[in-house]
């Protein structure tokens, strides 16, 4: 049964700082993985897909890498700003027919004005 | 871009009665969207696939006669939480895949805007 894990679970950072979160998976035969945000009591914000043959892909100052044999992906943001301030989940979609989608628990963060 | 709508946002209703949630569709066909749940402080679990013109696929310890799931048409999957009670509060949201064909590999997910239960 696939898990995600997400870490660290919380961060909080100064305005400006670039940072990165951590995502890992433990079965690799996955069809993509997607980063999504979301605010506090609200739907998800799609930000990133990245399909299993693909290593990363870029939107603005975000960034998301794969290696897919590691099990593991990285969201790193640059220049972060005060709006950035969100929950941010990872979510895999596993191959083996099934369809729904696997999240972590998110990372909490706050960046700070 | 692809955008499901989801209502209501917010509903609280007396323990015993049943709640209905809409998850549409709004530029897209979707043959399939889900449902999820999500309690405090944990991960988006998923709790039923939802197929147009079939039976829901439920996920192991997902009650199906407590969660009733129709999807009557391309564009539209409701839940309904059946004789409710406070354990079932919760947030609730759906999804579907924001592509058909049979690169359906290729597409991520597009989701609702959720529905906070609260029974009391």
């Amino acid at each position: 049964k696939q898990e995600v894990t997400q870490i660290p679970a919380a961060l909080s950072v100064p305005e400006g700082e670039n940072l990165v979160l951590n995502c890992s998976f433990t079965d690799s035969a996955i069809y993509n993985l997607q980063w999504f945000r979301q605010d506090p009591g609200k739907g998800l914000t799609s930000l990133l897909l990245i399909q299993s043959s693909q290593r990363e892909q870029t939107s603005g100052r975000l960034n998301a890498s794969l290696d897919k044999s590691s099990g593991r992906s990285t969201l790193y943001i640059a220049a972060s700003q005060p709006g950035d301030s969100a929950t941010y989940l990872c979510a895999v979609r596993s191959g083996g027919g099934a369809d729904g989608l696997t999240f972590g628990k998110g990372t909490h963060l706050i960046i700070q004005p | 871009g692809a955008v499901v709508s989801q209502h209501p946002s917010r509903v609280i209703c007396k323990s015993g009665t049943s709640v209905k949630i809409e998850c549409r569709s709004l530029d897209f066909q979707a043959t399939t969207m889900f449902w999820y749940r999500q309690f405090p402080k944990q991960s988006l679990m998923l709790m039923a696939t939802s197929n147009e013109g079939s039976k829901a696929t439920y996920e192991q310890g997902v009650e199906k006669d407590k969660f009733l799931i129709n999807h009557a048409s391309l564009t539209l999957s409701t839940l309904t939480v059946t004789s409710a009670h406070p354990e079932d509060s919760s947030f609730y949201i759906c999804s579907a895949r924001d592509g058909v064909g049979t690169s359906g590999a290729l597409y991520g997910y597009t989701f609702g805007s959720g529905t906070r239960l609260t029974v009391v």
